[in-house]
């Protein structure tokens, strides 16, 4: 789907560790976003980002930080994992008439 | 971004059987988009609604926009099982930052 991979797709980590999300897109979209997916929660929005070095909050972004120093790139930060941060992490691209695309997902464990 | 509460959480259907999910907002809506996500998935853009009253059709997929832009429902008509999943619905366009309701999960018995 337009060019958009996650990694890792699954980790497992310890609580206290920082651990890093990679989101990659080949096609030069100016917009992307992360979220988490729980059960009874849906989606929420961590952050996002409207271009280079343009990033913002979303609804539950304590504890993750992002960086985006190359178009292609957006990368997810837990500076500490806790357990609650537990959850599958999608990030997304927005392309104009046709919504946003979707990764695969990271599926991230905290123990 | 906008809120939305969708209805119903979960929908349990016979294969055959219609099935509608709604997507209701206090605010009035500039646009909304509808998304699928299958067990294990990713969510699927399915259509983004722009006009009040807008009606637009996927084969047995009818999504409407309500007149006031406050409302909006998908509608399966003799669901298969290759519908099953969660639709989500989103308030926004293109490039905002989506917030998703929180989702009906569909599942159809054979």
């Amino acid at each position: 789907d337009a060019g958009i991979t996650q990694s890792p797709r699954h980790k497992v980590t310890e609580t206290g560790t920082p651990v890093t999300l990679r989101c990659h897109q080949t096609e030069n979209h100016r917009y992307m976003y992360w979220y988490r997916q729980d059960p009874g929660h849906g989606l929420r929005l961590i952050h996002y980002s409207y271009g280079v070095k343009d990033t913002d909050k979303g609804e539950v972004s304590d504890g993750y930080s992002v960086s985006r120093s190359k178009t292609e790139d957006f990368l997810l930060t837990l500076e500490s994992a806790t357990s609650s941060q537990t959850s599958v992490y999608f990030c997304a691209i927005a392309q104009l008439n046709y919504g946003y695309t979707f990764g695969s997902g990271t599926r991230l464990t905290v123990v | 971004g906008q809120q939305v509460m969708q209805i119903p959480q979960y929908q349990h259907v016979q294969e055959g059987e219609d099935f509608t999910t709604y997507c209701n907002s206090s605010t009035t809506l500039s646009n909304i988009q509808w998304y699928k996500q299958r067990p294990g998935g990713h969510p699927v853009f399915l259509i983004q609604l722009v006009k009040s009253g807008e009606v637009k059709k996927q084969k047995r997929l009818t999504f409407q926009f309500g007149e006031a832009k406050k409302n909006s429902s998908l509608h399966i008509t003799a669901t298969q099982t290759t519908d099953v999943g969660t639709y989500f619905c989103a308030p926004g366009s293109n490039t905002d930052k989506l917030i998703f309701g929180t989702g009906t999960r569909l599942q159809v018995f054979p």
